[in-house]
């Protein structure tokens, strides 16, 4: 099993649609949650963190279920723009952090 | 604020080449430090990680090296390219446990 594992996709959604991803994380000792945005051939660019009481960004929400462990991020009024491939990350104390493989979002008009 | 500049932003060498690639960061003291390799389609696979001048970790035996001679410079080496050294290279900087990453624009490199 992988330690971190989302659905690669791709979601193809027409704009103003609501699309939710999941990233589920198999070391119970994981302290720190994110979610990354990566646009084609850059960077990953932090999206938000992800908190246990969960928190919301705009039309960003993302939850944290240390019981299933398991992260979600949810986007509403999806925008042209938000296309690209999101990362779940989970980081383990020390320096150990993992990300996922992303999962890529196509928003079309 | 914290900017981290990474160069160059592309790179075509041969099989056998050397490979130096440089990171540095500002706005900042004594940043943990981290390569990262992306392939293809692929998701990112931590190379090295230092927490201060002269300390290097390495996540995954290979033939690069990482050096930091700086407090806030991180360099990424080989002597002798492979194939398979073809990637999205990144250069990131952190705070801590509960803070996430900042990533550098990264360089493509084809090995070739």
């Amino acid at each position: 099993r992988k330690e971190v594992e989302q659905d690669p996709g791709p979601f193809n959604v027409p704009e103003g649609a609501t699309v939710a991803f999941n990233c589920t994380y198999s070391n119970s000792a994981s302290q720190s949650f994110f979610w990354y945005r990566q646009d084609c051939r850059k960077e990953p660019k932090l999206l938000m963190s992800v908190y246990s009481s969960g928190n919301e960004d705009g039309r960003f929400t993302a939850q944290l279920n240390r019981a299933s462990q398991y992260i979600s991020l949810l986007i509403r009024d999806s925008k042209l723009s938000d296309s690209a491939t999101y990362l779940c990350v989970v980081k383990t104390g020390g320096f150990k952090t993992i990300f996922g493989a992303g999962t890529r979002l196509f928003v079309k008009a | 604020s914290q900017t981290i500049h990474q160069w160059p932003a592309t790179l075509v060498q041969p099989v056998g080449s050397p490979l130096s690639l440089e990171c540095t960061v500002e706005g900042t003291s004594n940043p943990n430090l981290y390569w990262y390799r992306q392939a293809a389609g692929r998701g990112l696979q931590l190379l090295f990680y230092s927490v201060g001048i002269g300390q290097i970790s390495s996540e995954v035996p290979q033939n690069l090296s990482a050096s930091r001679p700086q407090d806030r410079q991180f360099i990424l080496s080989s002597k002798k390219l492979l194939l398979s050294d073809s990637g999205f290279y990144l250069c990131a900087w952190s705070d801590g446990v509960r803070y996430g990453y900042t990533f550098g624009s990264g360089t493509r490199l084809t090995v070739v």
